[in-house]
């Protein structure tokens, strides 16, 4: 099966400049997931969507930080404006119910460079 | 909230030697417990995982991870690694549905 898709890749900005993500998860995934990992630290979530309505937002940056999730599929992850800080790789997930817990699916990621 | 420790933050092995990484977990009842592993430019990939029962799991690979739940802790081991090995390792616990990770263990193996 086709695994999470992510874009773009790579990308640099300047700070106070705006950057979208984007995202596919697997089909058939309910829940998807935005996680940001900065360098030496482990993953952590942004966001997390079942179908389009969101669970759980509480470690997004509000003022900056928007996602949405169309038609309960596709998803895009917006920073604007962005701070040096920002600079991480963006990692999109998607999971299905297993029967006794969720297993998540990672994409490539977006390695955000804002200088 | 639940939160992950991972002590070792980057191990240095060469190969065939035995490896193993600690995770401990916050505080107890019922925990899924997972390790991930992220090779050089690649995805985070799920190398293996406990919900219930054995405490002994098997993973892809070779790895294997046991969970003491009196301690808290699911350490990850390989009894031989190879140069293939050379990653970064995740320990992850799952909390209301959403992943809360460790801050993650460099290997690297030399031949």
């Amino acid at each position: 099966e086709a695994g999470v898709a992510q874009s773009p890749r790579y990308k640099i900005i300047e700070k106070r400049q705006s950057v979208a993500f984007w995202c596919n998860p697997i089909s058939g995934h309910a829940t998807l997931y935005w996680y940001q990992q900065i360098l030496g630290q482990g993953p952590k979530l942004l966001i997390q969507f079942q179908n389009n309505g969101v669970v759980d937002d509480s470690q997004l940056p509000k003022d900056r930080f928007s996602a949405e999730r169309l038609k309960g599929v596709d998803s895009t992850l917006k920073i604007q404006p962005a701070k040096l800080e920002d600079s991480a790789v963006y990692l999109c997930a998607s999971s299905f119910w297993q029967g006794d817990a969720y297993e998540q699916y990672f994409g490539p990621g977006t390695r955000l460079t804002v200088t | 909230a639940q939160s992950v420790s991972q002590h070792n933050h980057h191990v240095i092995l060469s190969e065939a030697a035995s490896l193993e990484l600690g995770c401990n977990y916050s505080y107890g009842g019922t925990v899924n417990l997972f390790w991930y592993v992220q090779y050089p430019g690649q995805h985070l990939q799920l190398l293996l995982k406990y919900f219930s029962g054995d405490p002994l799991v098997k993973g892809i690979k070779g790895f294997e991870a046991e969970f003491i739940k009196s301690k808290f802790s699911f350490n990850l081991r390989k009894p031989s690694v190879q140069w293939s090995d050379t990653a970064e390792y995740f320990c992850a616990v799952e909390d209301t549905d959403k992943l809360i990770f460790g801050t993650g263990t460099r290997l690297q193996v030399f031949p």
